[in-house]
């Protein structure tokens, strides 16, 4: 069965620097997004791509947050500089389509501790 | 602005127990997606909701989507040790026109066997 991937799974990092995580959707997918989940809560979305461009990124902190997916393939999800807030577990997901009806298939995420 | 809540938070109950775990949603919703997230893992998708009213059957599992579409319910029969994680309800976000989702807090169940 079709997975999404994502690496690394963990990373630490000290606060300040600068972190990149990377998503490959099932093939096929048009529809990619990245959610960040902070223990005991929900995902909460930060980012979502249609093909190459960008659909929503009003939760998208851009002040340190990037988000991008060139060839509406695979996504890199970049912030700099890192803060202590940031940890969390940052999860890509992705679905066939951008409709109301498409379940949402997630990676394994990445565990970012920032220190 | 938007909001999808979830209660419980937690819910503990021994193993061949019910547990019911309910979603509200600050607004109408158009449909209502279950995902299931285990201990270290990640979300799974269990099910969607449409219709006002519909009811969903999974084997032991069964969703409700209430008649107003504000609400919803999983409700687990005689809970196995198999169950235990976080049930989180979502719902289209600003109406769904992107299809992005709003996730509740989920509701974490712990089975003791």
């Amino acid at each position: 069965e079709a997975e999404v991937a994502q690496s690394p799974r963990y990373k630490i990092t000290e606060k300040s620097q600068a972190v990149a995580f990377w998503c490959d959707p099932i093939s096929g997918h048009a529809t990619l997004y990245w959610y960040r989940q902070i223990l005991g809560q929900g995902p909460e979305l930060l980012v979502q791509f249609q093909d190459e461009s960008v659909v929503d990124d009003s939760q998208l902190p851009k002040d340190r947050f990037s988000a991008e997916r060139l060839k509406g393939v695979d996504s890199t999800l970049k912030i700099q500089p890192a803060e202590l807030g940031d940890s969390a577990m940052y999860l890509c997901a992705s679905s066939p389509g951008r409709g109301l009806l498409y379940e949402q298939y997630f990676g394994p995420g990445t565990r970012l501790t920032v220190t | 602005g938007q909001q999808v809540m979830q209660i419980p938070q937690y819910q503990h109950v021994q193993e061949g127990e019910d547990f019911t775990t309910y979603c509200n949603s600050s607004t109408t919703l158009s449909n209502i997606q279950w995902y299931k997230q285990r201990p270290g893992g990640h979300p799974v998708f269990l099910i969607q909701l449409v219709k006002s009213g519909e009811v969903k059957k999974q084997k032991r599992l069964t969703f409700q989507f209430g008649e107003a579409k504000k609400n919803s319910s999983l409700h687990i029969t005689a809970t196995q040790t198999t169950d235990v994680g976080t049930y989180f309800c979502a719902g289209p976000k600003d109406g769904g026109s992107q299809g992005n989702l709003i996730f509740g807090k989920g509701t974490k169940l712990s089975v003791k066997p």
